[in-house]
């Protein structure tokens, strides 16, 4: 079955990084795009960036362009995302997840806190 | 600054139905944004119900329904159950890596 695990959050202060992975098992991973999504607490979805099926191609919602970096690694079946100059804004549950053949998201991870504070 | 509205609370008795709706800031929701509904129970991640305005994925209960109602995509919920109680969110997508969730909606069954 499809399984995305999330890791690599915790508390960091302002203008620090982090980096949060996600572990996909279950599907062909060269065959499908990863989504991050993030929630503020008490907040909505908030789309973040995604990679293309081929890592050729990588999207950033604007609130995060240039701070932050997607990336994958093939041999492991993770996907990254590298966040930078981090801002007490950053701070949400972050969730990976799949993109369906076309437009659509279909399985999701458990999420993975960052808290961002001084 | 594309933004996707949907209605802040709603509630249902159990038994009835409800319908949730999804609007674009930049005019009539078409089937060319994909539309997409996910349900967040609290405290769990969400989970995919609805793709392309009205495919149900293969674990979405047949009560749950997608369409096009008006200008809007919308969601109903028929024969609404207990377990229904959560947050709803809408997804559209405006374009190659332009992706942008509804606020979301709380639903309440009482």
């Amino acid at each position: 079955q499809v399984q995305l695990v999330e890791s690599g959050g915790g508390v960091v202060q302002p203008g620090r990084s982090l980096r949060l992975s996600c572990a996909a098992s279950g599907f062909p991973f060269t065959s499908f795009g990863i989504h991050w999504v993030r929630q503020a607490p008490g907040k909505g979805l908030e789309w973040v960036a995604h990679i293309s099926y081929d890592g050729k191609n990588k999207y950033y919602a604007d609130s995060v362009k240039g701070r932050f970096t997607i990336s994958r690694d093939v041999s492991k079946s993770t996907v990254y995302l590298q966040m930078d100059s981090l801002r007490p804004e950053d701070t949400a549950v972050y969730y990976c997840a799949k993109k369906g053949t076309w437009n659509w998201v279909d399985y999701w991870g458990q999420g993975n806190l960052v808290t961002v504070s001084s | 600054q594309t933004v996707v509205t949907q209605e802040p609370s709603l509630t249902v008795a159990p038994g009835g139905t409800v319908t949730l709706t999804c609007a674009s800031s930049t005019g009539a929701v078409t089937t060319s944004y994909s539309p997409n509904w996910f349900q967040q129970r609290p405290g769990q991640a969400p989970t995919a119900l609805i793709y392309q305005t009205t495919t149900r994925h293969s674990w979405t209960p047949a009560r749950f329904s997608g369409s096009l109602l008006g200008d809007k995509a919308a969601l109903t919920v028929s024969g609404v159950q207990p377990e229904d109680e959560a947050d709803y969110y809408c997804l559209l997508y405006f374009g190659v890596g332009h992706l942008v969730f509804g606020g979301g909606t709380k639903l309440t069954v009482l």
